[in-house]
């Protein structure tokens, strides 16, 4: 299976700030990566898919980039509502798999 | 709009089997295209894919857990299944069914069920 690496970990940023997270493939997987937000106690939801097209109605300060094996999900302006963990998976194979997440939190 | 629903034991003891059962409301499980998964987050952890499957019977399993793991689907009943064998608390979590179309992102999910592996 396609192992994704997602760093940091954990950021720490305050409101307005930009925010970046990384998201790395051990193997090409085109562009075939979606990112997800997760808030405590809910199911994930979809934020961006094909590593740049962003979903409809997910604000526009959110953006996806990258192909091949390395990816980023911008945050232009940390807003209140966007503490929360993001995910990183591909689907570039049948055995799906996701990145271990990014914890962002108020500084 | 599509909604999906999990159900099943919110406990489960130890060696035996895991059932969940995913209800899908406001589509049909036979819709061209899309495929049907189960995802699961162990408390404080991240998300694992587990299985998915199309409504004619192909199936794709997480290599990791593949000898113990069986999904299926009841078209007539628009559910689908995952049998999850020989547990431990390691399989403790939440467990999401979802919803994707082939080479594409889970758009749908179900809110989640907790199940707890413990005797």
């Amino acid at each position: 299976d396609i192992q994704m690496t997602q760093s940091p970990s954990t950021l720490s940023a305050s409101v307005g700030d930009r925010v970046t997270i990384t998201c790395r493939a051990r193997q090409s997987i085109r562009s075939w990566l979606a990112w997800y937000q997760q808030k405590p106690g809910k199911a994930p939801s979809l934020l961006i898919y094909k590593a740049s097209n962003l979903e409809s109605g997910v604000p526009s300060r959110f953006s996806g980039s990258g192909s091949g094996t390395e990816f980023t999900l911008t945050i232009s302006s940390l807003q209140p509502d966007d503490f929360a963990t993001y995910y990183c998976q591909q689907y570039n194979s049948d055995q799906l798999t996701f990145g271990g997440g990014t914890k962002v939190e108020i500084k | 709009q599509l909604q999906l629903q999990e159900s099943g034991p919110g406990l489960v003891r130890p060696s035996e089997t895991l059932s969940l059962t995913c209800t899908v409301s406001g589509g049909s499980i036979t819709t061209d295209s899309y495929y049907w998964g189960w995802i699961r987050q162990p408390p404080g952890e991240g998300l694992e894919w587990l299985a998915s499957i199309y409504y004619s019977g192909s199936t794709y399993y997480n290599p990791s857990l593949k000898s113990r793991v069986t999904i299926s689907v009841d078209t007539s009943k628009n559910q689908f299944s995952l049998k999850l064998n020989s547990v431990t608390a390691a399989d403790t979590a939440v467990y999401y069914c979802a919803r994707r179309r082939y080479f594409d992102s889970f758009r749908e999910w179900g809110q989640g069920t907790l199940v707890t592996v413990s005797s």
